[in-house]
């Protein structure tokens, strides 16, 4: 059965430090990988996703994950965090046409 | 251009009442997707309908039925309410071309469901 597994449920940072939330995946095949982001109150936004060719791709607010398939992780990264990046995230994996099964989130808090 | 439109925002039921959830989306999408959110569960697939005419039981699909009443339209339905099926509940739809764009999923904007 499809899984997606993110491991930590709430992580604090502090402004201006590195960021990496993990991601591990259960699927078939290789699946598309997506990360979401959900402000609160809000809906989800799409960060990024990974289909096929590079393996490390660039989302929009300065994220960026990277897709191991050896790991079955596709885990997302962010240089240097900014107070307005507190939120949920998500990771997604799902094919072509068909499901897409979600994580169960990884709530983010950011330290002055 | 509205996206995804569900239809109540809020809602509080009796146990053993029943409902539909209303989702339409004006996107010309193939694909939509009920998704039910609880805290510390994330989104967790209920059904989805890959293309018009079709449909799919998801994770948690136990408790609830769905049409696919035509391209725009993915109605979700709970037959008898328990307390348990209290949560948010999200309409997605996504196109299915295979680009980029095509395989982002577009959410409503959630029914807020009290089943007391």
């Amino acid at each position: 059965a499809q899984s997606v597994t993110q491991p930590d449920i709430h992580i604090t940072v502090s402004e201006g430090a590195s960021l990496e939330l993990r991601c591990n995946y259960s699927y078939g095949a290789t699946p598309y990988l997506f990360w979401y982001v959900q402000s609160p109150g809000q809906g989800l936004q799409l960060l990024l996703k990974y289909f096929s060719g590079d393996t490390l791709v660039q989302g929009i607010k300065g994220f960026e994950a990277e897709f191991k398939r050896s790991q079955s992780s596709f885990n997302l990264r962010k240089p240097s965090v900014h107070w307005s990046d507190a939120a949920e995230y998500f990771c997604a994996v799902g094919v072509w046409a068909s499901k897409i099964i979600f994580g169960s989130g990884t709530r983010l808090s950011i330290r002055p | 251009n509205a996206g995804v439109t569900q239809t109540p925002k809020f809602q509080v039921l009796k146990t053993g009442q029943s409902m539909t959830l209303q989702c339409a989306q004006d996107m010309n999408h193939n694909s939509m997707y009920w998704y039910r959110q609880d805290p510390g569960m994330g989104l967790r697939l209920i059904y989805y309908s890959a293309s018009e005419g079709t449909t799919d039981k998801g994770e948690v699909p136990n408790g609830y039925n769905v049409s696919r009443l035509n391209k725009r339209e993915f109605s979700l339905r709970l037959e008898s309410a328990a307390p348990s099926q209290t949560s948010v509940y999200f309409c997605a739809s996504r196109s299915n071309q295979e680009t980029v764009e095509g395989e982002k999923l577009f959410f409503g904007s959630g029914t807020q469901l009290s089943v007391l």
